[in-house]
């Protein structure tokens, strides 16, 4: 029961890079999302989507592109590193978007541009 | 503009006392509040919610109290055990909004549980 997988797990990226962090899950659910965890905060949704070919901008979206091509998959693109996109990273999926559908959490991803 | 806050940053409690986690709110359009659960180098794990049709909701050791007029919300653990420490986020979210899409989290607290 893998639910949902992102890598990589680590990733020291230098300014100005790019790079794309993976997301898949396995319970064929129709919303997928993308947060960020900044240390000592909350998490804060960057983009989400809703169904496969439809993606849609959350709280903090600026440096950051998403796709969502399959089902399955909802990779997150980051353009031009910069230091304040060090973070840890959360993909995340819930079967709809009816209140008591739980979003399930992949294990995170350990961001730091230098 | 913090619209869910956790404003301690920890907790320690002894082993079979009881913990309790508070939220406040400031969003009127909130109706639907959660609680996610975080070991480090894991994921966030949902733990319990509630919807604001209702003051409480329990399930075995956790029970989440809401209190609509006062916008506070709290997580009550009994008895506490050691394998409860872990950074525990209150969550919120509007219908009108689409509930998952526009879930809105508060900074977290760090329950230790002392043996």
């Amino acid at each position: 029961n893998a639910g949902v997988t992102q890598t990589p797990k680590f990733r020291i990226l230098k300014i100005g890079q790019s790079m794309t962090l993976q997301c898949t899950q396995d319970m064929n659910h129709n919303y997928m999302y993308w947060y960020r965890q900044d240390p000592g905060m909350g998490l804060k949704l960057i983009y989400y989507s809703v169904g496969a070919g439809i993606t849609d901008k959350g709280e903090v979206p600026n440096g950051y592109n998403v796709s969502r091509s399959t089902t399955e998959d909802f990779p997150l693109r980051l353009e031009l590193a910069a230091p304040s996109q060090t973070s840890v990273y959360f993909c995340a999926s819930s079967p709809s978007r009816a209140p008591g559908n739980t979003i399930y959490f992949g294990e995170g991803s350990w961001l730091t541009v230098v | 503009d913090q619209q869910v806050k956790q404003n301690s940053p920890s907790l320690s409690v002894q082993e079979g006392r009881i913990s309790i986690l508070n939220c406040d709110y400031t969003n009127s359009m909130f109706d639907y509040f959660l609680w996610y659960k975080k070991y480090p180098a894991e994921g966030p794990t949902f733990l319990i919610s509630i919807s604001s049709i209702k003051d409480k909701n329990e399930d075995g050791r956790f029970t989440v109290f809401l209190n609509k007029s006062a916008k506070h919300l709290s997580l009550h653990i009994v008895p506490s055990q050691p394998g409860d420490s872990a950074v525990y986020f209150c969550a919120a979210s509007g219908l009108s909004s689409g509930a998952n899409s526009k879930l809105t989290f508060g900074k977290g607290i760090t329950l230790s549980v002392r043996p």
